[in-house]
Protein backbone atom coordinates (compact mmCIF):
# COMPACT_ATOMS: atom_id res chain seq x y z
CA UNK A 1 0.00 0.00 0.00
CA UNK A 2 0.85 3.54 -0.68
CA UNK A 3 2.74 6.01 2.63
CA UNK A 4 1.65 9.35 2.47
CA UNK A 5 2.96 11.64 -0.42
CA UNK A 6 3.49 14.85 -1.02
CA UNK A 7 4.51 17.52 -3.90
CA UNK A 8 6.75 18.96 -4.71
CA UNK A 9 9.93 17.75 -2.95
CA UNK A 10 11.48 21.09 -2.86
CA UNK A 11 10.69 24.33 -3.80
CA UNK A 12 12.07 27.78 -3.91
CA UNK A 13 10.18 31.09 -3.88
CA UNK A 14 11.14 34.60 -3.25
CA UNK A 15 9.49 36.84 -0.22
CA UNK A 16 6.12 37.89 -0.67
CA UNK A 17 4.64 35.05 -3.13
CA UNK A 18 2.60 32.69 -2.14
CA UNK A 19 2.79 28.33 -2.14
CA UNK A 20 1.13 25.52 -2.12
CA UNK A 21 2.13 22.31 -0.89
CA UNK A 22 0.10 19.22 -1.62
CA UNK A 23 -0.29 15.92 0.58
CA UNK A 24 -2.03 12.30 -0.04
CA UNK A 25 -3.04 10.63 2.62
CA UNK A 26 -2.56 6.69 3.49
CA UNK A 27 -6.35 4.89 1.61
CA UNK A 28 -8.81 5.19 4.37
CA UNK A 29 -6.90 7.39 6.65
CA UNK A 30 -9.48 10.46 7.31
CA UNK A 31 -7.79 12.82 9.38
CA UNK A 32 -4.72 15.34 7.30
CA UNK A 33 -2.04 16.98 9.62
CA UNK A 34 0.14 19.81 9.02
CA UNK A 35 3.85 20.35 11.01
CA UNK A 36 6.69 22.49 9.78
CA UNK A 37 9.55 21.48 10.79
CA UNK A 38 12.64 24.26 11.29
CA UNK A 39 16.54 23.11 10.88
CA UNK A 40 16.96 21.34 14.24
CA UNK A 41 13.80 21.52 15.97
CA UNK A 42 11.27 19.25 16.25
CA UNK A 43 7.99 19.47 13.98
CA UNK A 44 5.40 22.14 14.52
CA UNK A 45 2.15 21.13 14.26
CA UNK A 46 -0.24 23.93 11.79
CA UNK A 47 -3.58 22.16 10.97
CA UNK A 48 -5.41 19.23 11.24
CA UNK A 49 -8.53 18.09 9.41
CA UNK A 50 -10.60 15.55 9.63
CA UNK A 51 -13.84 14.40 7.09
CA UNK A 52 -12.96 17.69 5.20
CA UNK A 53 -13.04 19.99 8.76
CA UNK A 54 -10.60 21.79 10.42
CA UNK A 55 -10.17 20.06 14.25
CA UNK A 56 -7.00 22.00 15.23
CA UNK A 57 -4.86 25.12 14.26
CA UNK A 58 -1.46 25.43 15.96
CA UNK A 59 -0.08 29.33 16.37
CA UNK A 60 0.42 29.96 12.81
CA UNK A 61 -0.57 33.12 11.39
CA UNK A 62 -3.56 33.97 9.34
CA UNK A 63 -0.64 33.70 6.07
CA UNK A 64 -0.95 29.86 6.61
CA UNK A 65 -4.53 27.94 5.46
CA UNK A 66 -5.50 24.86 4.85
CA UNK A 67 -8.26 22.21 2.75
CA UNK A 68 -9.02 18.91 2.66
CA UNK A 69 -11.03 17.69 -0.47
CA UNK A 70 -13.61 14.96 -0.70
CA UNK A 71 -10.41 12.66 -1.14
CA UNK A 72 -8.88 12.86 1.81
CA UNK A 73 -6.37 14.53 0.20
CA UNK A 74 -4.87 17.82 1.63
CA UNK A 75 -3.74 21.21 0.13
CA UNK A 76 -1.05 23.79 2.55
CA UNK A 77 -1.01 27.11 1.14
CA UNK A 78 1.10 30.24 2.49
CA UNK A 79 0.65 33.60 1.68
CA UNK A 80 3.39 36.50 1.53
CA UNK A 81 6.26 34.33 2.45
CA UNK A 82 9.12 35.57 4.61
CA UNK A 83 12.48 34.23 5.12
CA UNK A 84 11.63 32.42 8.18
CA UNK A 85 8.87 29.99 6.65
CA UNK A 86 12.12 28.29 5.26
CA UNK A 87 11.32 24.86 6.67
CA UNK A 88 10.65 20.98 6.15
CA UNK A 89 6.64 20.73 5.69
CA UNK A 90 5.46 18.00 6.89
CA UNK A 91 2.04 15.54 5.94
CA UNK A 92 1.04 13.33 8.40
CA UNK A 93 -2.43 11.17 7.93
CA UNK A 94 -3.92 9.15 10.96
CA UNK A 95 -7.51 6.87 11.15
CA UNK A 96 -7.85 9.04 14.74
CA UNK A 97 -9.06 12.74 14.78
CA UNK A 98 -8.30 13.49 18.20
CA UNK A 99 -4.06 12.16 17.80
CA UNK A 100 -4.63 8.98 19.84
CA UNK A 101 -3.66 6.49 17.34
CA UNK A 102 0.01 6.93 15.44
CA UNK A 103 0.43 9.93 12.81
CA UNK A 104 1.93 7.92 9.35
CA UNK A 105 4.52 10.96 7.85
CA UNK A 106 5.06 11.87 4.27
CA UNK A 107 8.73 12.74 2.71
CA UNK A 108 7.77 16.14 3.51
CA UNK A 109 8.51 19.09 1.40
CA UNK A 110 11.77 21.05 1.28
CA UNK A 111 10.37 25.01 1.33
CA UNK A 112 13.24 27.73 0.83
CA UNK A 113 12.59 31.53 0.79
CA UNK A 114 14.84 33.76 -0.47
CA UNK B 1 -0.21 23.32 28.08
CA UNK B 2 1.43 19.96 27.18
CA UNK B 3 5.21 20.05 26.48
CA UNK B 4 7.69 17.58 25.73
CA UNK B 5 11.55 18.27 26.83
CA UNK B 6 14.35 16.26 25.43
CA UNK B 7 17.35 17.31 27.50
CA UNK B 8 19.67 15.50 25.64
CA UNK B 9 20.77 17.28 22.17
CA UNK B 10 23.63 14.90 20.87
CA UNK B 11 24.13 11.21 21.64
CA UNK B 12 27.64 9.83 19.99
CA UNK B 13 28.30 6.11 20.58
CA UNK B 14 30.26 3.00 19.43
CA UNK B 15 28.37 0.42 17.29
CA UNK B 16 27.03 -2.50 20.01
CA UNK B 17 26.97 -0.13 23.36
CA UNK B 18 23.63 0.65 24.54
CA UNK B 19 21.89 3.90 24.27
CA UNK B 20 18.99 4.97 26.32
CA UNK B 21 17.26 8.62 25.18
CA UNK B 22 15.02 10.31 27.66
CA UNK B 23 11.76 12.30 27.22
CA UNK B 24 10.20 13.95 30.07
CA UNK B 25 6.48 15.22 29.77
CA UNK B 26 4.31 17.79 31.27
CA UNK B 27 0.27 17.22 30.63
CA UNK B 28 -2.58 18.37 32.82
CA UNK B 29 -4.56 15.73 32.00
CA UNK B 30 -4.84 11.97 32.62
CA UNK B 31 -5.82 10.34 29.69
CA UNK B 32 -2.87 11.54 26.70
CA UNK B 33 -0.96 9.58 24.80
CA UNK B 34 3.00 8.87 24.17
CA UNK B 35 5.20 8.48 20.72
CA UNK B 36 8.84 8.01 19.84
CA UNK B 37 9.73 8.69 16.21
CA UNK B 38 12.57 7.75 14.65
CA UNK B 39 14.34 10.55 11.50
CA UNK B 40 16.79 9.05 9.66
CA UNK B 41 18.37 11.45 7.34
CA UNK B 42 16.38 10.97 4.51
CA UNK B 43 13.54 13.07 6.76
CA UNK B 44 10.88 10.67 6.80
CA UNK B 45 9.77 10.36 10.57
CA UNK B 46 9.04 6.40 10.89
CA UNK B 47 6.52 5.97 13.61
CA UNK B 48 7.97 3.77 16.67
CA UNK B 49 5.58 3.03 19.80
CA UNK B 50 3.00 4.60 21.33
CA UNK B 51 1.81 3.91 24.92
CA UNK B 52 -1.67 5.47 26.70
CA UNK B 53 -1.62 6.71 29.86
CA UNK B 54 -2.92 4.04 31.26
CA UNK B 55 -0.41 1.53 30.50
CA UNK B 56 2.64 1.44 32.47
CA UNK B 57 4.17 -1.51 31.18
CA UNK B 58 7.58 -1.64 29.76
CA UNK B 59 7.53 -2.45 26.03
CA UNK B 60 10.27 -4.15 24.47
CA UNK B 61 10.54 -4.76 20.84
CA UNK B 62 14.11 -6.77 19.60
CA UNK B 63 16.59 -4.47 20.70
CA UNK B 64 14.39 -1.27 21.33
CA UNK B 65 12.64 -0.96 24.77
CA UNK B 66 11.00 1.99 26.47
CA UNK B 67 10.50 2.66 30.44
CA UNK B 68 7.43 4.58 30.93
CA UNK B 69 7.02 6.08 34.70
CA UNK B 70 3.71 8.22 35.62
CA UNK B 71 5.69 9.03 38.67
CA UNK B 72 8.66 11.21 37.25
CA UNK B 73 6.21 11.72 33.77
CA UNK B 74 9.16 10.27 31.96
CA UNK B 75 9.36 7.73 28.30
CA UNK B 76 12.66 6.41 27.84
CA UNK B 77 13.91 5.22 24.89
CA UNK B 78 16.94 2.16 24.97
CA UNK B 79 18.62 0.66 21.98
CA UNK B 80 20.40 -2.31 23.22
CA UNK B 81 23.33 -3.25 20.74
CA UNK B 82 23.23 -0.53 18.84
CA UNK B 83 24.12 -0.43 15.10
CA UNK B 84 25.08 2.25 12.70
CA UNK B 85 21.56 1.86 10.94
CA UNK B 86 19.92 3.18 14.42
CA UNK B 87 21.89 6.48 13.46
CA UNK B 88 19.15 9.28 13.15
CA UNK B 89 17.06 12.00 15.16
CA UNK B 90 14.24 11.28 17.63
CA UNK B 91 11.55 12.50 19.05
CA UNK B 92 9.60 11.51 21.62
CA UNK B 93 5.93 13.43 21.29
CA UNK B 94 2.60 13.58 23.46
CA UNK B 95 -0.64 14.06 22.14
CA UNK B 96 -3.68 14.88 25.09
CA UNK B 97 -6.70 13.10 24.77
CA UNK B 98 -10.40 14.81 24.64
CA UNK B 99 -8.65 18.25 23.87
CA UNK B 100 -11.34 19.22 21.30
CA UNK B 101 -10.33 21.74 19.30
CA UNK B 102 -6.90 21.84 21.12
CA UNK B 103 -5.98 18.50 20.14
CA UNK B 104 -2.88 18.64 18.88
CA UNK B 105 0.63 16.39 18.79
CA UNK B 106 3.30 17.86 20.20
CA UNK B 107 7.17 17.10 19.91
CA UNK B 108 10.54 17.61 21.89
CA UNK B 109 13.34 19.20 19.88
CA UNK B 110 14.56 15.47 18.97
CA UNK B 111 17.87 13.79 20.17
CA UNK B 112 20.76 13.23 16.94
CA UNK B 113 21.94 9.64 17.89
CA UNK B 114 25.10 8.71 15.48
CA UNK B 115 26.44 5.28 15.92
CA UNK B 116 30.04 4.96 14.61
CA UNK B 117 31.16 1.57 13.63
Amino acid sequence: DAGVTQSPTHLIKTRGQQVTLRCSPISGHKSVSWYQQVLGQGPQFIFQYYEKEERGRGNFPDRFSARQFPNYSSELNVNALLLGDSALYLCASSLAWDFTYEQYFGPGTRLTVT
Amino acid sequence: AQKVTQAQTEISVVEKEDVTLDCVYETRDTTYYLFWYKQPPSGELVFLIRRNSFDEQNEISGRYSWNFQKSTSSFNFTITASQVVDSAVYFCALSEWGSGANSKLTFGKGITLSVRP
